[in-house]
């Protein structure tokens, strides 16, 4: 079975841009998360929805936004990018709403360079 | 609010020598923890959970983790490692209820010398 795939794999863009990363959970998993990881430091929390509505979000400012359709399959959208905006970028999926009893699958991530 | 400390950002070990890898937390409600492994240009891969019932856990590729509630730890173990177990070790806690997040340590870097 396929695992979590995200696409693309590497993205350059410039200042001001925006960007759409996409993931494509694991066969049968309602839930995605998003989680921001700059170089040095662990993954930072950013979105989770579940069954197409967002269910939690993290500290970070209105140009992140995401959603997901109805084969579960997610995008995140960034507007107005920061140099600070730089990082690996990680989708995760687990089959429930809930992280504390349902093991999350994460993808290989897209890496996201700002210039 | 919950947070993870892990007290080293690299440990370097040579090949067959036993390792631990620490991990503190800090929250005031009952929470539920976890070890990932990430290898480079890869995504996090579980390693272990625990969630209730006994403190030791084992884990795959022979790691296991001890939760200590007194001493707020859940430092990772593996009596004996591999060139093949370096990577970035990540601790990570949440907690029941409406709480849908993993919140994540600055990882710990793993490297097995020959």
């Amino acid at each position: 079975d396929a695992g979590v795939t995200q696409s693309p794999t590497h993205l350059i863009k410039t200042r001001g841009q925006h960007v759409t990363l996409r993931c494509s959970p694991i066969s049968g998993h309602k839930s995605v998360s998003w989680y921001q990881q700059v170089l040095g430091q662990g993954p930072q929390f950013i979105f989770q929805y579940y069954e197409k509505e967002e269910r939690g979000r993290g500290n970070f400012p209105d140009r992140f936004s995401a959603r997901q359709f109805p084969n579960y399959s997610s995008e995140l959208n960034v507007n107005a990018l920061l140099l600070g905006d730089s990082a690996l970028y990680l989708c995760a999926s687990s089959l429930g709403r809930r992280v504390s009893n349902q093991p999350q699958h994460f993808g290989d991530g897209t890496r996201l360079s700002i210039l | 609010a919950q947070s993870v400390t892990q007290l080293d950002s690299q440990v370097p070990v040579f090949e067959e020598a036993p390792v631990e890898l620490r991990c503190n937390y800090s929250s005031s409600v009952s929470v539920y923890l976890f070890w990932y492994v990430q290898y480079p240009n890869q995504g996090l891969q579980l390693l272990l959970k625990y969630l209730s019932g006994s403190t030791l856990v084992k884990g795959i590729n022979g790691f296991e983790a001890e939760f200590n509630k007194s001493q707020t730890s859940f430092h990772l173990r593996k009596p004996s490692v591999h060139i093949s177990d370096t990577a970035e070790y990540f601790c990570a806690v949440t907690t029941g209820g409406a709480t849908n997040k993993l919140i994540f340590g600055t990882g710990t870097l793993l490297a097995v010398q020959p």
